[in-house]
């Protein structure tokens, strides 16, 4: 129940095009549900967050899309370019607890 | 300083030894994490501190691994008697108390246990 599961493990999408990654969770109890971005040999960065009372939430080229009812949430990156290429973890956790539950990561190459 | 630190940035021990990783958290934050990251894995919790306090220390994998926080600020994690399946990436995290979700993660340290 503690589980946050991702989708795709690996993306390859044009320059320009829209990258499209899906988490799903069981425990009701997360009430918060932020995306990282990872480049090779550097930590996590945050990228954007959402908690449940939003639909949707929208930074610059970033969107994630929260569906509560069916427990899953996704990233859109939109006007996808090769700088974005990184590997992007979903993750999910209830507030104060100070612990998030990373999904397995997606890695996504963005061609030119 | 202007963002989490860790040290060594690589480690590779021979099976059998103990390490230390050392992370060196943002500046006020009172809150500190330690995340392992095994190859092609995503982050798995390991311990949280408040202060020099760990609240929830139940991602700890065995007795092997400990850690510690001294003064609020710099925190050590420990591995005893390292195994093969120890090597991974040991991130570590820190955020404001009030804002635990917003955790800033430090490079990690890439731990290859031979």
């Amino acid at each position: 129940q503690q589980q946050v599961k991702q989708s795709p493990q690996s993306l390859i999408v044009q320059k320009g095009g829209i990258s499209i990654i899906n988490c799903a969770y069981e425990n009701t109890a997360f009430d918060y549900f932020p995306w990282y971005q990872q480049f090779p040999g550097k930590g996590p960065a945050l990228l954007i967050a959402i908690r449940p009372d939003v639909s949707e939430k929208k930074e610059g080229r970033f969107t994630i899309s929260f569906n509560k009812s069916a427990k899953q949430f996704s990233l859109h990156i939109m006007d996808s370019q090769p700088g974005d290429s990184a590997t992007y973890f979903c993750a999910a956790s209830i507030s104060n607890t100070g612990k998030l539950i990373f999904g397995q990561g997606t890695t996504l190459q963005v061609k030119p | 300083g202007a963002g989490v630190s860790q040290s060594p940035s690589n480690k590779v021990t021979e099976k059998g030894k103990d390490v230390e990783l050392r992370c060196d958290p943002i500046s006020g934050h009172t809150a500190l994490y330690w995340y392992r990251q095994s190859l092609g894995q995503g982050l798995e919790f390991l311990i949280y501190f408040q202060g020099n306090s760990a609240p929830d220390k139940s991602g700890l994998p065995s007795d092997r691994f400990s850690a510690e926080r001294t003064g609020g600020s710099v925190s050590t994690l420990t591995i005893q008697r390292t195994q093969q399946e120890d090597s991974a990436v040991y991130l570590c995290a820190s955020s404001r108390a009030g804002l635990k979700e917003t955790q800033y993660f430090g490079p990690g340290t890439r731990l290859l246990v031979l």
